[in-house]
């Protein structure tokens, strides 16, 4: 079965510095994943996806993700921190090779990003 | 493309009441899916459809919740005889079949249910 486990519920950082959200992810099969983000009383944001292409995978707003088989991990990076990327970030898996693309959630990272 | 839309948005219920949610997907996405979200938590899976066909149900759905999606189009959710613990947020998303644009799957911004 698959799981996904994000490593940190929350996270803050300093505008200006590097944004690190662990994801560690379990799974029988090579799986899609996705990062996710939710701003408050939004719905959620597709910010990256991998589907077993490159391993280093760019997303929006100057995030990137890099899948890892041999370690399980899928963490999300920004080199710089903006203000506006307080949210909370989601770790999904998603089951291509099967009957459905049903996502796999993690519990999510909430993101502060302090002045 | 004006991406996926809910309504209501926010929705306040006496408990034992019933409620039903619309979702109406991004034209042309023919698969449709329902999840929940409860406060410090991740979604969770629902169900699924792919057109009208309702193809998956988790076993979150209790008895009390239907979803519906006669056309193909829109779909609803009821949740009959409101308890307490179904107070939550509950999304819908769409997406087109594998193996097309990607399989990205498209979030609306969700449904607040709150049941006193």
């Amino acid at each position: 079965a698959q799981s996904v486990t994000q490593l940190d519920s929350h996270v803050s950082v300093s505008e200006g510095t590097p944004v690190l959200l662990r994801c560690n992810y379990s799974s029988s099969y090579s799986p899609s994943l996705f990062w996710y983000v939710q701003h408050p009383n939004k719905g959620l944001q597709l910010l990256l996806k991998y589907t077993s292409a490159a391993t280093l995978v760019k997303g929006i707003n100057g995030f990137e993700a890099e899948f890892k088989k041999s370690e399980t991990s899928f963490h999300l990076t920004k080199p710089s921190a903006h203000m506006s990327d307080a949210a909370e970030y989601f770790c999904v898996a998603s089951n291509y090779g099967g009957a459905t693309n049903k996502l796999i959630f993690g519990t999510g990272t909430l993101l502060a990003v302090q002045p | 493309d004006t991406g996926v839309s809910q309504n209501p948005r926010h929705k306040i219920t006496k408990r034992g009441q019933n409620v039903t949610f619309r979702c109406d997907p991004i034209s042309e996405h023919n698969r449709l899916y329902w999840y929940r979200q409860t406060l410090g938590q991740g979604p969770e899976f629902l169900t699924y459809f792919q057109n009208e066909a309702q193809l998956e149900k988790s076993r979150l759905l209790s008895d009390r919740f239907s979803a519906e999606r006669p056309k193909g189009s829109f779909s609803t959710l009821e949740i009959q005889r409101t308890e307490q613990g179904d107070s939550a947020m509950y999304l819908c998303a769409s997406s087109q079949t594998q193996y097309r644009s990607g399989n990205t799957i498209y979030f609306g911004e969700g449904s607040w249910l709150t049941v006193v």
